[in-house]
């Protein structure tokens, strides 16, 4: 089982709609939990930290339930700026972050 | 505000050879680290140094080290090249090793043939 999962995807979403990705971890001794954004051919962008009371960002809501190893993001009205692969990232040993395989995110007019 | 940038931008090998992959990290940061990552898949964590000292190592073969210098830059050495290490080699630089807000470089994609 790998040490965070998410759904690949694709999702094909029209401008305008909610998406929701999730992804789960496997060490509960993981500390800390973001959400990163790259887009084709380009480098990771740190999206937003994950918390447990969950965290708001205009259009982005993400959320953690560390009892079920579990963290999910939410996107509001999608725009066809929000089209990237969505990474989860997990942290541990302070120093190490594990991320996922990412999931693709294409929004059409 | 330079960021993190990173040489070259792409580099061609053959099985067998050495390679080194440099990198700036972002002006004020201090710490830096290695992520290989592979098509399709996220960054895998290889090297984190600060103080010029290895503060993290992820599961990678000893052909891989990596050095920091003085002015917090840093070296990626990889030995004995093998088809498997083609990928893309990010460096994310980050003010002390337990900041978690890391700013990715461009990375440098490496192709071994």
């Amino acid at each position: 089982r790998k040490e965070v999962e998410q759904d690949p995807g694709p999702f094909n979403v029209p401008e305008g709609a909610t998406v929701a990705f999730n992804c789960t971890y496997s060490n509960s001794a993981s500390q800390s939990f973001f959400w990163y954004r790259q887009d084709c051919r380009k480098e990771p962008k740190l999206l937003m930290s994950v918390y447990s009371s969950g965290n708001e960002d205009g259009r982005f809501t993400a959320q953690l339930n560390r009892a079920s190893q579990y963290i999910s993001l939410l996107i509001r009205d999608s725009k066809l700026s929000d089209s990237a692969t969505y990474l989860c990232v997990v942290t541990y040993n302070n120093n190490d972050m594990r991320f996922g395989a990412g999931t693709r995110l294409t929004v059409k007019p | 505000d330079a960021g993190v940038t990173q040489s070259p931008t792409h580099l061609i090998k053959t099985r067998g050879q050495q390679v080194t992959l440099r990198c700036s990290p972002k002006s004020g940061h201090d710490t830096v680290s290695w992520y290989q990552q592979v098509l399709g898949q996220g960054p895998q964590f290889i090297f984190q140094y600060y103080e010029k000292e290895e503060r993290g190592r992820g599961n990678f073969p000893d052909r891989f080290s990596a050095r920091q210098f003085p002015n917090y830059s840093s070296e990626l050495n990889v030995n004995a090249l093998l088809l498997g290490d083609s990928a893309l080699y990010l460096c994310a630089s980050s003010l002390g090793p337990v900041s978690y807000e890391q700013y990715f470089g461009p990375g440098t994609r490496l192709t071994v043939t």
